[in-house]
């Protein structure tokens, strides 16, 4: 049962647009959504978040959007640049009966930014 | 710069080893995290331990254990390798308790058992 999908398992893209990234979600008790990056041979490093209350989130060239009602999230790169080129991944946070976190990740979406 | 560190970067073993994965982060945080990552499934959460000595399980702990003896490390024990646990390890921290904290995570293990 995957709760966090990202139905898009690549995406590419001309250099100076916008690259949108698609996330949908099942369960509504999430409370917080993170969007990493991964370079080949290296970690996912953090990139984005956005509380569950708020609709939008912006930092630098990324944006990420929330819409609770359809439980999807997208993040949005503008300008796109080659260097952005990676897996990125949607993670979503809740809390658990334990008082512990439950973090549940996505499959990832390969993004080619094309000079 | 948190530094988050896995003792291989490659390993191949051989069915019924018993392998340890080592990770060591150096910014004193409370939560560390071992996740397997695999084609079209993402990464899967292990098991993770918020404090020395203390473990819960994650979403596929079969097959496996952890140890947490100091807080700066946190090992994962395959008991009995089996070639279904080929795969990327990923061992990631983070500080706090709150879904909001983001997670460092390491360069990752390939492990191969044969």
């Amino acid at each position: 049962d995957q709760q966090v999908k990202q139905n898009s398992p690549s995406l590419s893209v001309q250099e100076g647009r916008i690259s949108i990234l698609n996330c949908d979600y099942t369960n509504s008790m999430f409370d917080y959504f993170l969007w990493y990056k991964k370079y080949p041979a290296e970690g996912p490093t953090f990139l984005i978040s956005i509380s569950s209350i708020k609709d939008k989130n912006e930092d630098g060239r990324f944006t990420v959007f929330l819409n609770k009602s359809a439980k999807h999230l997208s993040l949005h790169i503008v300008p796109s640049q080659p260097g952005d080129s990676a897996v990125y991944f949607c993670a979503a946070s809740a809390l658990k009966a334990s008082g512990t976190y439950k973090y549940i990740f996505g499959t990832g979406t390969r993004l080619k930014v094309l000079a | 710069d948190v530094k988050v560190t896995q003792s291989s970067r490659y390993l191949v073993k051989r069915t019924g080893e018993k392998v340890f994965l080592e990770c060591v982060q150096d910014m004193d945080h409370e939560n560390m995290f071992w996740y397997r990552q695999d084609p079209g499934l993402g990464l899967r959460l292990i098991y993770f331990s918020y404090d020395v000595k203390m473990k819960e399980k994650g979403d596929i702990p079969e097959g496996y254990s952890v140890s947490r003896e100091k807080k700066e490390r946190f090992s994962l024990i395959l008991e009995s390798a089996s070639t279904n646990q080929t795969s990327m390890y990923l061992c990631a921290s983070s500080h706090g308790q709150g879904g909001s904290y983001e997670q460092y995570f390491g360069p990752g293990t390939r492990l191969t058992v044969t």
